[in-house]
């Protein structure tokens, strides 16, 4: 089957402006991650759903940023007032959620540049 | 410091070599230790996935924790030209979903 997909692959965007990443989880994945990828670092966490609630959100920088998951399926991460340290791969992950040794499984990435 | 320390290499080995990965952490809390391959520009890949210390074989890879010293290592047989990427381990504990990575060796296999 699909897996995660992750939209735009890549977003150019203005220091200040607003953006938003999308995420589509593997069907039927009732958790769902959000991690950056800074040049040369490994993923960070930013934020976990299960279901439509964000049942942690230690990652997330700043109230900046701000992801939502409304339907429990697919979820959008949004950045407002970006900065050039924003600059980073958005990382998303989706998993069964049944259980702490699930495996994450990754999609590719959005490839975000503030200038 | 970092909680989980990687030498981000670049290591090369020519064809066929034994490859050895390893990584140190400081949070004896750690239960889960997985490896991720991450090709250039894809998503990170899960490669194996360990729970607490003991040694898991699959095929080429074998993956070996030991909490005691907090260190855990991939092995990698007959490497593959195949094989170059970012090596990334990733551990979490009971109770809390997020991943903490290392930051990722390197790995180039030569022809």
């Amino acid at each position: 089957g699909a897996g995660v997909s992750q939209t735009p692959s890549n977003k150019v965007t203005e220091k200040g402006k607003y953006v938003e990443l999308r995420c589509d989880p593997i069907s039927g994945h009732t958790a769902l991650y959000w991690y950056r990828q800074s040049l040369g670092q490994g993923p960070e966490f930013l934020i976990y759903f299960q279901g439509t609630g964000a049942a942690d959100d230690s990652g997330l920088p700043n109230d900046r940023f701000f992801a939502v998951r409304p339907e429990g399926s697919v979820s959008t991460l949004k950045i407002q007032r970006t900065e050039r340290g924003d600059s980073a791969v958005y990382l998303c992950a989706s998993s069964l959620g049944g259980g702490k040794a699930d495996t994450q499984y990754f999609g590719p990435g959005t490839r975000l540049t503030v200038l | 410091q970092k909680e989980v320390e990687q030498d981000p290499g670049p290591l090369s080995v020519p064809e066929g070599a034994i490859v050895s990965l390893n990584c140190t952490y400081s949070n004896s809390a750690f239960q889960y230790f997985m490896w991720y391959r991450q090709y250039s520009r894809k998503g990170p890949e899960l490669l194996m996935y360990t729970y607490s210390s003991g040694n898991k074989e699959d095929g080429r890879f074998t993956a070996q924790v030991d909490k005691s010293s907090k260190y855990i290592s991939l092995f990698i047989r007959d490497s593959q030209p195949s094989d170059s990427a970012t090596y990334l381990c990733a551990m979490s504990f009971g109770g809390r979903r997020a991943l903490t990575f290392g930051s990722g060796t390197r790995l180039q296999v030569q022809p």
